[in-house]
């Protein structure tokens, strides 16, 4: 079965550091993968997706960046974090060609800039 | 693009009452509305989905009705409990178009005991 792994679950993390959250499904082969982020409340903002190694698509030009070094592997990163860059952040997954847009969602990773 | 809106941001529901959620999506190309519940500090998870070519699906106490005509779409929940307290996302996309969602903004079921 397909699992979707992400890490770490909560971070703290003062303004102007570095950021890097990562995130890895298992029991699949070149799935979609999608970085979103949920402010306190709000609905779920789509920030990048790629639909394969290297490939990414940014949705809301930002302090963010994505990269995706192997098919399974997803990671949100900034250089330097902002207050404005709290959230809770979300992995996501999908098949291409299923017919139907499943979106699994990972756990999440909670992330707090002072 | 695909525009989705959830009419209630909140819903406040006594233990054992029906819930509706209502939604409203813009493009009429999309042809699958998946629900999603979001518990407490954890990702949203697929509940139910309705693809295009049926009116209507359910699972136990959950049930999704889908009117194309009027583009708006409804999750509907039985018999409620405690533990259905959640946000709930509706979201619309086209199916056969790189698997893009278009989510709503979430609606927030408090059922009380």
């Amino acid at each position: 079965s397909q699992t979707i792994h992400q890490w770490p679950a909560t971070l703290v993390q003062p303004v102007g550091s570095p950021l890097s959250l990562e995130c890895t499904v298992e029991g699949t082969s070149n799935p979609n993968l999608y970085w979103y982020r949920q402010a306190a409340g709000r609905g779920l903002q789509l920030l990048f997706y790629s639909v394969g190694i290297g490939q990414i698509s940014s949705e809301v030009p930002q302090n963010l960046s994505a990269s995706r070094p192997q098919d399974r592997q997803f990671i949100l990163s900034s250089k330097k974090l902002l207050l404005s860059d709290s959230g809770f952040y979300l992995c996501a997954w999908s098949v291409f060609g299923t017919g139907g847009n499943v979106l699994t969602f990972g756990a999440g990773s909670r992330l707090t800039v002072l | 693009g695909e525009n989705v809106e959830q009419h209630s941001s909140t819903l406040s529901v006594q233990e054992g009452d029906s819930a509706v959620i209502k939604c409203t999506y813009s493009d009429s190309a999309s042809n699958y509305f998946p629900w999603y519940k979001q518990e407490l500090g954890k990702g949203p998870q697929l509940i139910i989905d309705i693809r295009s070519n049926v009116g209507e699906k359910k699972d136990q106490r959950i049930a999704v009705t889908l009117n194309k005509t009027a583009k708006h779409f409804s999750l509907h929940i039985t018999e409620t409990q405690p533990e259905d307290s959640a946000v709930y996302f509706c979201a619309a996309s086209i199916g056969n178009a790189g698997n893009m969602l278009t989510f709503g903004g979430g609606t927030r079921l408090m059922v009380k005991p």
